[in-house]
């Protein structure tokens, strides 16, 4: 158990739907990492937050969109979603001065 | 824009033997370089990094070496184990502030036949 949650591991979904995965980081943990592996791709980075704020952004689509809340948890929302967004979904923490993260075990998204 | 290359997507080699897996960027920023290992149905954990102040960090089995003037580094794996087959992502990182996002390579599948 690396100390990052994510729920739920598998979801399955129909195009032009909404979802939600959620995050945990791992505890004292003040950054929270989004990043996206589809088929024969690396690790795509989406979307950085840090105590809450907006740190940085990737490649991240109009149609998806991110929070972190007072608790430190974070929410990726992914809308009107299609069948190019089937991918892996991985959160990832870290701690102020750590050059490393430390990841979740991904959420697998499969669009129908 | 691919600024972190892994251009192997898979490596195969025999137990005992070293494992060599390569990897190149393009950003000169970058200025630390980190090891990721993937098990299926896993996330990624860290496995090894080097500053670019050094050219060679050693843990155990796993070495990282780094060439900045060639923008290239390796990580060595002596002796290979069938525990190590597994997807390798290289990531490298600009320091600085408190954006730590890390760019990664596509990965190399490594297997390790005993």
């Amino acid at each position: 158990d690396s100390g990052v949650t994510q729920t739920p591991k598998h979801l399955i979904t129909a195009t032009g739907q909404r979802v939600t995965l959620r995050c945990s980081p791992r505890s004292g943990d003040l950054s929270v990492y989004w990043y996206q592996q589809s088929l024969d791709q690396g690790l795509q980075f989406l979307i950085q937050y840090y105590n809450g704020e907006e740190r940085a952004k990737g490649n991240i689509l109009e149609r998806f969109s991110a929070q972190q809340f007072p608790d430190l948890h974070s929410e990726l929302n992914l809308s009107s979603l299609e069948l190019g967004d089937s991918a892996l979904y991985f959160c990832a923490s870290s701690a102020s001065g750590d050059y490393g993260y430390t990841f979740g075990s991904g959420t697998r998204l499969t669009v129908v | 824009d691919q600024q972190v290359k892994q251009n192997s997507p898979s490596l195969s080699v025999q137990e005992g033997r070293i494992s060599i897996l390569n990897c190149d960027y393009t950003n000169s920023m970058f200025d630390y370089f980190l090891w990721y290992k993937k098990y299926p149905a896993e996330g990624p954990t860290f496995l090894i990094s080097i500053s670019s102040i050094k050219d060679k960090n050693e843990d155990g089995r796993f070495t990282v070496f780094l060439n900045k003037s060639a923008k290239h580094l390796s990580l060595h794996i002596v002796p290979s184990q069938p525990g190590d087959s597994a997807v390798y992502f290289c990531a490298a990182r600009v320091s600085g502030g408190s954006n730590y996002k890390l760019t990664f390579g596509k990965g190399t599948l490594l297997t390790v036949n005993p």
